[in-house]
């Protein structure tokens, strides 16, 4: 059972464009979402994150928004630079130190 | 502020051999999470630890897997008799106290990738 869904597994931009990253989850119980980014034979580093009670946050060029009622969240890069190329997982937690499920990731490619 | 540590970061067993997979969390933390990526899957969690309490184990298989969060050092990942299935990324995150926002994120060490002969 897939609660935490990403349908595409790869995105190929140009460099200056925006990424928009997809996310829909199932369970309504989650609460607090969080994107992170990995890189080959390395760990997740976390990028932003957004509570329930909001429905968007910005940090720099990366602004994740949440449609609660869609159970739905993007993540938006802009302006998308080549050192972005790598693997984005969403996440989703129900409580404050609960685990974290994650999709299945989308593979990003910003081209020069 | 170092990081969350494991090590090691690359290991290889034979067949019905133990596995040790060790993490520090971040100065400060004091909750643990193990997860697991098989290749070319998502992360699975396998179980939350605070120190010296198992939180949350319902991701760990049932035989040969266990861990701890000691009093004193670090966390500890176990795999008995691995086999060539346990071969996947161990990930290693820990989170503060959730006093505040900050305690919702879990922050990830580099990983263990396990292989098994």
């Amino acid at each position: 059972d897939q609660q935490v869904k990403q349908n595409s597994p790869s995105l190929s931009v140009q460099e200056g464009r925006i990424s928009i990253l997809n996310c829909d989850y199932t369970n309504s119980m989650f609460d607090y979402f969080l994107w992170y980014k990995k890189y080959p034979a390395e760990g997740p580093t976390f990028l932003i994150s957004i509570s329930s009670i909001k429905d968007k946050n910005e940090d720099g060029r990366f602004t994740v928004f949440l449609n609660k009622s869609a159970k739905h969240l993007s993540l938006h890069i802009v302006p998308s630079q080549p050192g972005d190329s790598a693997v984005y997982f969403c996440a989703a937690k129900k409580s404050s130190g609960d685990k974290l499920t994650f999709g299945t990731g989308t593979r990003l490619a910003v081209r020069p | 502020n170092a990081g969350v540590m494991q090590n090691p970061r690359h290991l290889v067993r034979r067949r019905g051999q133990e596995a040790r997979l060790r993490c520090s969390p971040m100065k400060g933390h004091s909750h643990v999470y193990w997860y697991r990526q098989l290749p070319e899957e998502g992360l699975k969690f396998m179980v939350y630890l605070q120190k010296e309490n198992i939180i949350d184990e319902s991701g760990m298989p049932k035989e040969r897997f266990s861990a701890e969060f000691p009093k004193e050092g670090p966390s500890i990942l176990r795999i008995q008799q691995v086999v060539r299935g346990d071969s996947a990324a161990y990930f290693c995150a820990s989170s503060p106290w959730f006093e505040d926002h900050l305690g919702e994120t879990q922050y990830f060490g580099p990983g263990t990738r396990l292989l098994v002969l």
